[in-house]
């Protein structure tokens, strides 16, 4: 497709299981981040990769997140042990360079929502 | 602290009003990036706008207009003559200087309009 695509578009785990979501940018974009959108609030940031490397994990919140990007193109977000907390829409985004080149845009992909019972 | 601060939680207008967004930035960057976005119930936030902070014209496009006034800290966002298609959720967002791949969003405003 086109377009940011992510899987699974609705995860249900219970607590303590482990996900794994799944993010295949826009062939050749440079750049991929993923957001977390908790109900009601804006995007925050997690984590940012250029190419495969992780320049950015600084938004994590616990180290029971990970995620990877092993071949510079598809990322994959995992939550080990999952909380209550960690509910969320889950965001991946990727830009064909940095947020100050171009147009700066960042296509968003429609998210995957994760609820933990 | 807070970065970005969208004040308005909800705006609910007729057809053919007019309806402004306001977004209020907080930086001690010199150099920064003010975007706003939609997110429609679809999900995925579509880029509308990128302004550098060195650039105070305001912008035009189509039914959209912006006003950034560094001196107020302010980016708002007007759409003129609203239509149904126009309902969404509206974010302002905030790129500093030092972190350039990152954007700080405000909480967002949520736009119905009603035919």
């Amino acid at each position: 497709g086109a377009g940011v695509s992510q899987s699974p578009r609705y995860k249900v785990a219970k607590r303590g299981q482990d996900v794994a979501l799944r993010c295949d940018p826009i062939s050749g974009h440079v750049s991929l981040f993923w957001y977390q959108q908790a109900l009601g609030q804006g995007p925050e940031f997690l984590t940012y990769f250029q190419n495969e490397a992780q320049l950015d994990k600084s938004g994590l919140p616990s180290d029971r997140f990970f995620a990877e990007r092993p071949e510079g193109s598809v990322s994959t977000l995992k939550i080990q042990r999952t909380q209550q907390e960690d509910s969320a829409v889950y965001l991946c985004a990727s830009s064909l360079s940095g947020l100050l080149l171009g147009t700066g845009e960042l296509f968003f992909g429609e998210g995957s929502r994760l609820t933990v019972l | 602290a807070q970065k970005v601060t969208q004040a308005q939680t909800e705006i609910s207008v007729v057809e053919k009003e007019d309806v402004t967004l306001d977004c209020v930035y907080e930086t001690r960057d010199t150099t920064y990036y003010l975007f706003w976005y939609k997110q429609p119930p679809s999900g995925e936030l579509v880029f509308l706008i990128r302004r550098n902070s060195f650039d105070e014209q305001n912008e035009i496009s189509g039914r959209y207009s912006w006003n950034f006034q560094k001196s107020t800290s302010s980016f708002n966002f007007t759409i003129t003559a609203s239509q149904v298609v126009d309902s969404a959720v509206y974010f302002c967002a905030l790129s500093e200087s030092v972190g350039d791949y990152k954007l700080s969003f405000g909480a967002g405003t949520t736009v119905t309009v009603r035919a």
